[in-house]
């Protein structure tokens, strides 16, 4: 089993469109969640980064945790055209280790 | 906004030569560290440095790397008798501590 599973897509939806992303993850020693939006030939770009289990929100942005079914999703409502990008999760364990484990990435298409 | 600065954003060598890749790290920022996508696949973490020392390593980062914080400024990766299978985007990440890393936008290397 893989310890981060992100579904690829292509995710395709409308413009003004709410987006659901979602990764399952293996490794019950993650306590750190975040999620980074990628361009084309960019580097990863921090959206959003939480702390165990709950809701986090910022703007248009909501990131969820659920660490009994190791599954946690990032919301974006009125999608844009320009959030179209590739979106990782990443997770790391509350210890002295600090690497990144992500995602493969879904890569989100927001039709104007 | 502080960001991670990479240079070169392209680089191409010949197989056996050593290659290094640069990153200024954000100023304030204490961890360091160096990830790699290989086309198509997930980020992937190599190291981290803290205190002037590597604090963590995948097993990816073998022999052929080192890292190295040669003033207070820059952060470099040196990669002594390229392979191959290294091609792939290398980025440099910092942070303040336990909060999230930031990505630069990354050096594509390339080994003909």
């Amino acid at each position: 089993q893989k310890e981060v599973e992100q579904d690829p897509g292509p995710l395709s939806v409308p413009e003004g469109a709410i987006v659901s992303l979602n990764c399952t993850y293996s490794n019950s020693a993650f306590q750190y969640f975040m999620w980074y939006r990628q361009y084309s030939r960019k580097g990863p770009e921090l959206l959003m980064y939480t702390y165990s289990s709950g809701n986090k929100e910022d703007g248009r942005f909501t990131a969820q945790v659920d660490k009994s079914s190791k599954y946690i999703s990032l919301f974006i409502r009125d999608s844009q055209p320009s959030d179209s990008a590739t979106y990782l999760c990443a997770m790391r364990e509350d210890t002295g280790r600090r690497a990144l484990t992500f995602g493969s990435g879904t890569r989100l298409q927001v039709q104007p | 906004e502080p960001e991670v600065t990479q240079t070169p954003s392209h680089q191409v060598t010949q197989m056996g030569q050593e290659v290094i890749l640069r990153c200024v790290p954000i100023s304030n920022h204490l961890y360091f560290y160096w990830y790699r996508q290989i086309l198509g696949q997930k980020v992937e973490f190599l190291v981290s440095f803290y205190n002037n020392e590597i604090s963590e390593k995948s097993e990816i980062f073998d022999d052929q790397f080192s890292v190295e914080r040669p003033d207070g400024s820059n952060f470099t990766l040196k990669i002594r008798s390229t392979k191959l299978e290294d091609s792939a985007m290398y980025f440099c990440a910092s942070s303040a501590g336990t909060e999230a890393q930031h990505f630069g936008d990354g050096t594509r290397l390339s080994i003909l």
